[in-house]
């Protein structure tokens, strides 16, 4: 696995806005996955996206993927102040690689959602 | 949903004292790992394990540590002879494939380890 890149470092929007946040990454995957992290909480699953999609929704949330730029955007619409978290990306190699399943995290992005 | 548990929530351990971190992974899921997060960094990898052995550890994963599946349900990390710095929130994450076989991984929410 790689480690993912974040960016912006920090977001605040204000509740009902949309907020994108993106992610880069160096080498060829096979899937990128999108955490999200509460404060003092464990990292939750939100969203895998494989190396041959380019779009995927969830709910609220859409992920694009661009393996040629090799980057990732993870966007929600109407957000609301529960979206208040960190997001992490989690790039995860090709097979054959050598990759036992780790994920690597960065600093993620950290979003406020004010009220 | 079926999810990670981990007990306790918080610990708080004398320096040099060995300590035990538990962790219930989903029932039918093959592979777990331990990571942990030092407060205002980056959720760091420990190991991974599979088949009953580990698969994968990271320099932080020294002699000090130790991962040990006791029975079908029960995933646990040891920590022989704890130091200041092992003061971290750790988490226990499993999964039913590897990763990079498109399959997420489930993070329980994790211990926070205090050593005074």
């Amino acid at each position: 696995s790689q480690q993912g890149e974040e960016d912006p470092q920090a977001l605040s929007i204000q509740e009902g806005e949309n907020a994108t946040m993106n992610c880069s990454y160096k080498t060829s995957i096979n899937n990128l996955q999108w955490y999200r992290q509460n404060s003092g909480r464990g990292l939750v699953h939100l969203i895998l996206i494989r190396s041959n999609e380019r779009e995927k929704h969830s709910g609220r949330l859409r992920v694009t993927l661009d393996t040629s730029k090799k980057s990732s955007s993870l966007l929600i619409t109407a957000s609301r102040a529960a979206d208040t978290a960190s997001y992490f990306c989690a790039p995860s190699g090709a097979p054959g690689s050598s990759n036992t399943g780790k994920l690597i995290f960065g600093q993620g992005t950290t979003l406020q959602v004010k009220p | 949903e079926p999810e990670v548990t981990q007990t306790p929530s918080h610990q708080v351990t004398q320096m040099g004292q060995e300590v035990i971190l538990r962790c219930v992974p989903i029932s039918n899921h093959l592979y777990f790992y331990w990571y942990r997060q030092i407060l205002g960094q980056k959720v760091e990898f420990l190991v991974s394990f599979y088949n009953n052995e580990i698969s994968e550890k990271s320099e932080i994963f020294d002699d000090q540590f130790s991962v040990e599946r006791p029975d079908g349900s029960n995933f646990t990390l040891k920590i022989r002879s704890t130091k200041l710095e092992d003061s971290a929130m750790y988490f226990c994450a499993s999964s039913l494939e590897r990763t990079d076989s498109n399959q997420p991984q489930h993070f329980g929410d994790g211990t926070r380890l205090s050593i005074l």
